[in-house]
């Protein structure tokens, strides 16, 4: 049973590139988030899924896209990479139902230089 | 929007003594309150959590207290164990199906054997 799964674990990027995080879940969650972790802070919600097709803003979704084409799959896109953007990426999936436990990938640590 | 606030940032403890993290949020609507640890190179893993409908809730070593009144919450381990060292966040938000929490900056606890 993997989980949530993410790749690349590691990526260095350099300012203007861009690149994919991709976010995987074999649980048939409906329900699947991407946060971003620096050193010191919580985690701060970039975007989320409720399904397949419906993704909405979290708390800092500036210079991020994502898409939800399958009930599977999130993935995280950077276009234009920015040092602000170096953090560690954590992708979550969870059942419907507020009883239910968010699982989190190992995250994708991301530099920017 | 929620704001939470966790203390104390770091807290080490000999083993078999307990260890004690609080946590205080902003938004009296908030009604789940999730904690979770998070070992070095890993994702959060929940560890237990606790509705506004339940004032206290143990699993074995770990428990949790909430007071909606003054809006903070505790967690408590007893008889620390070396595993026990890892940083653990509190959260708050709204636990309905799509579960929105804010979380809190983490504790680093260590436990000295």
């Amino acid at each position: 049973n993997a989980g949530v799964t993410q790749t690349p674990k590691f990526r260095i990027l350099k300012i203007g590139q861009s690149m994919t995080l991709q976010c995987t879940q074999d649980m048939n969650h409906n329900y699947m988030y991407w946060y971003r972790q620096d050193p010191g802070m919580g985690l701060k919600l970039i975007y989320y899924s409720v399904g397949a097709g419906i993704t909405d803003k979290g708390e800092v979704p500036n210079g991020y896209n994502v898409s939800r084409s399958t009930t599977e799959d999130f993935p995280l896109r950077l276009e234009l990479a920015a040092p602000s953007q170096t953090s560690v990426y954590f992708c979550a999936s969870k059942f419907t139902g507020p009883n239910t436990e968010a699982f989190f990938g190992q995250g994708t640590r991301l530099t920017v230089v | 929007g929620e704001n939470v606030e966790q203390h104390p940032s770091t807290l080490s403890v000999q083993e078999g003594d307990s260890a004690v993290i609080k946590c205080t949020y902003s938004d009296s609507a908030s009604n789940y309150f999730p904690w979770y640890k998070q070992e070095l190179g890993k994702g959060p893993q929940l560890i237990i959590d606790i509705r506004s409908n339940v004032g206290e809730k143990k699993d074995q070593r770990i428990a949790v207290t909430l007071n909606k009144t003054a809006k903070h919450f505790s967690l408590h381990i007893t008889e620390t164990q070396p595993e026990d060292s890892a940083v653990y966040f509190c959260a708050a938000g709204l636990g309905g199906g799509y579960q929105k929490v804010t979380f809190g900056i983490g504790t680093k606890l260590q436990v000295i054997p």
